[in-house]
C-alpha cells in the first residue's frame, strides 16, 4: 500500500514564527503536492514538485516555500506564520506517467495547524 | 478555471438508499476523479474515469461522465453508515495537477 506520512497531526504556533510540515511517502512517486483545505474553498494548491530540487507555484503560494531534497521527502516552510496560515494542511503524491495528464494523488492525513 | 463544482453541497439519506452527487466542470479535461475524505483527514482516491469513458463501476460505486455536458456523477448504491463523508471531483488540470471542487458532504442514518 501507498503511504504518505505527515510529521505532524496538529500543530499549534505562535504569529510570526518560522513552521516547517514535513511530508514522506515510500512509494517512490516523481509527483509532491501540498494543499491547504479550508471550509467552503475546498482543496488549494500551494505548491508541487514533479522532481527533486524542482518545484512550481499553485494557485495560492504567497507566504509559503517549499523544499525537496530527496524525491522521497517535501517539506512545506510557514516562513512568518500569520493567523490566516490556519487551515488543515494536505500533502499528496502520485507518479508520473504521461507527462500531460494526471494520475491518481495519495494523500496523507493531513496536519490541522493553528496560528495564534 | 476548470474547477469542478459538487452538487449538491450537502446530502443526508438513509441507510440502504442510492446516492447521488454530481460534478460540473468548465474546459476539456483528460481525466476526472473521485475522492472521499472521513472527517479529519485525508482524501482516499476512489474512481478515475478518462475523457473517451462514459461509464465506470467500482464495486458499489458508479461513475459516469459526459464531456458534451462537462458533468460527472457518483452513485453509491445500498449506502451504508460507513459512506458517510465528503465527497469531491478532481479533474485534470494537464501539467500533472488536479483541480478539486468544494465537496459533497453525505450523511447515511440508520
Amino acid at each position: 500500500d501507498v503511504k504518505v506520512t505527515q510529521s505532524s497531526r496538529y500543530l499549534v504556533k505562535r504569529t510570526g514564527e518560522k513552521v516547517f510540515l514535513e511530508c514522506v511517502q515510500d512509494m517512490d512517486h516523481e509527483n509532491m503536492f501540498w494543499y491547504r483545505q479550508d471550509p467552503g474553498l475546498g482543496l488549494r494548491l500551494i505548491y508541487f514538485s514533479y522532481d527533486v530540487k524542482m518545484k512550481e507555484k499553485g494557485d495560492i503560494p504567497e507566504g509559503y516555500s517549499v523544499s525537496r531534497e530527496k524525491k522521497e521527502r517535501f517539506s512545506l516552510i510557514l516562513e512568518s506564520a500569520s493567523t490566516n496560515q490556519t487551515s488543515m494542511y494536505l500533502c499528496a503524491s502520485s507518479p508520473l506517467l504521461f507527462r500531460a495528464t494526471s494520475d491518481t494523488q495519495y494523500f496523507g492525513p493531513g496536519t490541522r495547524l493553528t496560528v495564534l | 478555471s476548470q474547477q469542478g463544482e459538487e452538487d449538491p453541497q450537502a446530502l443526508s439519506i438513509q441507510e440502504g438508499e442510492n446516492a447521488t452527487m454530481n460534478c460540473s466542470y468548465k474546459t476539456s479535461i483528460n481525466n476526472l476523479q473521485w475522492y472521499r475524505q472521513n472527517s479529519g483527514r485525508g482524501l482516499v482516491h476512489l474512481i478515475l474515469i478518462r475523457s473517451n469513458e462514459r461509464e465506470k463501476h467500482s464495486g458499489r460505486l458508479r461513475v459516469t461522465l459526459d464531456t458534451s455536458k462537462k458533468s460527472s456523477s457518483l452513485l453509491i448504491t445500498a449506502s451504508r453508515a460507513a459512506d458517510t463523508a465528503s465527497y469531491f471531483c478532481a479533474t485534470d488540470a494537464g501539467a500533472q495537477k488536479l483541480v478539486f471542487g468544494q465537496g459533497t458532504r453525505l450523511t447515511i442514518n440508520p
